[in-house]
């Protein structure tokens, strides 16, 4: 099955600095990619997605690059702000076979003032 | 709309205890699916449904695990007996139609189960 790894497992920052997180994926069949952004306590929210037809996207202060040759994508945070404080989750979907996410295991965030 | 509903928000059981988790979907959302949170394992996929059917239970630990969906707005997700281990922040999410591409997933706001 699929297997996605995720990193680092924490970063620290400052704010205003920027923030990039790293996954790679094993199946090379996987079309789909998204990021969640999960607050201290609270449940995770997708940020941002990527299809494996496009290289990049951006909104806003976030982009996520994808390179299919390599397996691998990456979330892209800049002027980091400390509410942007969470742990991020990356995921991989091939839709062919099944709906199912296959999450990293995270990476906590933290920006200091 | 309400936004995925989970009940109880918190449960605390002792050993041995059945527990009994429940999810209401977003309305019109054909696939549901249960995730376990622990620190140590992540976010792990326990249980997918598509249109009240289980597609994948692959993730299910073991048969002290069970999911039922009876109808498109309800579905438990059952542990007995319980044990320690199985403390984690368990997540409900339902997502519309991904045959059409939309694979977006939305969350509820979890149980949080301890079992002692």
């Amino acid at each position: 099955g699929e297997n996605v790894e995720q990193h680092p497992s924490t970063l620290s920052v400052q704010e205003g600095d920027s923030a990039v997180i790293k996954c790679t994926y094993s199946d090379s069949a996987s079309n789909y990619f998204p990021w969640y952004k999960q607050e201290l306590g609270k449940r995770p929210q997708l940020i941002i997605d990527i299809r494996s037809n496009v290289g990049e996207k951006k909104d806003q202060r976030i982009a996520v690059t994808l390179n299919k040759t390599a397996k691998h994508f990456s979330l892209h945070i800049t002027e980091t702000q400390p509410e942007d404080s969470a742990v991020y989750f990356c995921a991989a979907l091939n839709s062919n076979s099944g709906y199912a996410l296959n999450f990293g295991k995270g990476t906590s965030l933290l920006v200091t003032p | 709309d309400a936004g995925v509903i989970q009940s109880p928000r918190h449960e605390v059981t002792e050993m041995g205890q059945e527990v009994t988790l429940r999810c209401k979907p977003i309305s019109g959302h054909d696939y549901l699916f249960w995730y376990r949170q622990t620190m140590m394992r992540g976010l792990e996929l326990l249980i997918y449904f598509n249109n009240n059917v289980p597609i994948d239970d692959s993730g299910m630990p073991e048969d002290r695990f069970s999911a039922k969906m009876p109808n498109a707005s309800f579905s438990t997700l059952k542990i007995q007996p319980s044990e320690p281990r199985d403390s984690a922040v368990y997540f409900c999410a339902s997502s519309l139609v991904p045959g059409q591409g939309i694979y977006e997933q939305y969350f509820g706001p979890g149980t949080r189960l301890t079992v002692t």
